[in-house]
């Protein structure tokens, strides 16, 4: 099955800096890869999203980009925000029945 | 207000005993799954349900339980057979057709006693 690594566990930055998530993806065949925003005691929020058929896709200050050949993907973040502070996770969807591998997720805390 | 709801956001339970954690959508969704959030381990996959009275193991089935009798419901059991259970349990929904987001629900935290 799939197998999805994420790092680092944690990230801290200081708030107008870049932050930088990289996951990597075992399955080739896997197609669609969103990243989520979870903040504390919620559930899991989209934040952006990337097919196979694209290398990049931005969305104001979050960018994703995939290299397919070499099966990594990642998150950037631009001018960070203290409310940008939270848990990420990058996801692959495997198989048929849109079942999504997530990654072990990435604490970012942004300092003022 | 349309989405996915998920009950009790808290739940103690004794060990031993069975609980059955709620999850409803009204998004019009197929597929909807259960994950279980342990810290440090990200989110894995319980059960999961393409269409009603139909569902399939994930990758940690063993001690659980669930239903799919109405497309807005898929119950999840927690049964004394699981053994740790105390964790954070997240339902998500989505389209039955690949490529789509899964939209998840607030969770809820099992503590066993």
């Amino acid at each position: 099955g799939e197998n999805v690594e994420q790092h680092p566990s944690t990230l801290s930055v200081q708030e107008g800096d870049s932050a930088v998530i990289k996951c990597t993806y075992s399955d080739s065949a896997s197609n669609y890869f969103p990243w989520y925003k979870q903040e504390l005691g919620k559930g899991p929020q989209l934040i952006i999203d990337i097919r196979s058929n694209v290398g990049e896709k931005k969305d104001q200050r979050i960018a994703v980009t995939l290299n397919k050949t070499a099966k990594h993907f990642s998150l950037h973040i631009t001018e960070t925000q203290p409310e940008d502070s939270a848990v990420y996770f990058c996801a692959a969807e495997s198989g048929t029945a849109s079942k999504l591998t997530f990654g072990t997720g990435t604490r970012l805390q942004v300092t003022l | 207000d349309g989405g996915i709801t998920q009950s009790p956001k808290y739940l103690f339970r004794k060990e031993g005993q069975n609980v059955t954690l709620s999850c409803e959508q009204n998004l019009n969704h197929d597929a909807m799954y259960w994950y279980r959030q342990d810290p440090g381990q990200g989110l894995r996959l319980i059960y999961y349900s393409q269409i009603v009275n139909d569902f399939q193991k994930g990758d940690i089935a063993e001690g659980y339980s669930v239903s799919r009798e109405k497309k807005e419901s898929f119950p999840l059991t927690v049964t004394s057979a699981q053994k740790n259970p105390t964790a954070f349990y997240l339902c998500a929904s989505t389209f039955r057709s690949r490529l789509n987001e899964q939209f998840f629900g607030p969770g809820t935290r099992l503590t066993v006693l």
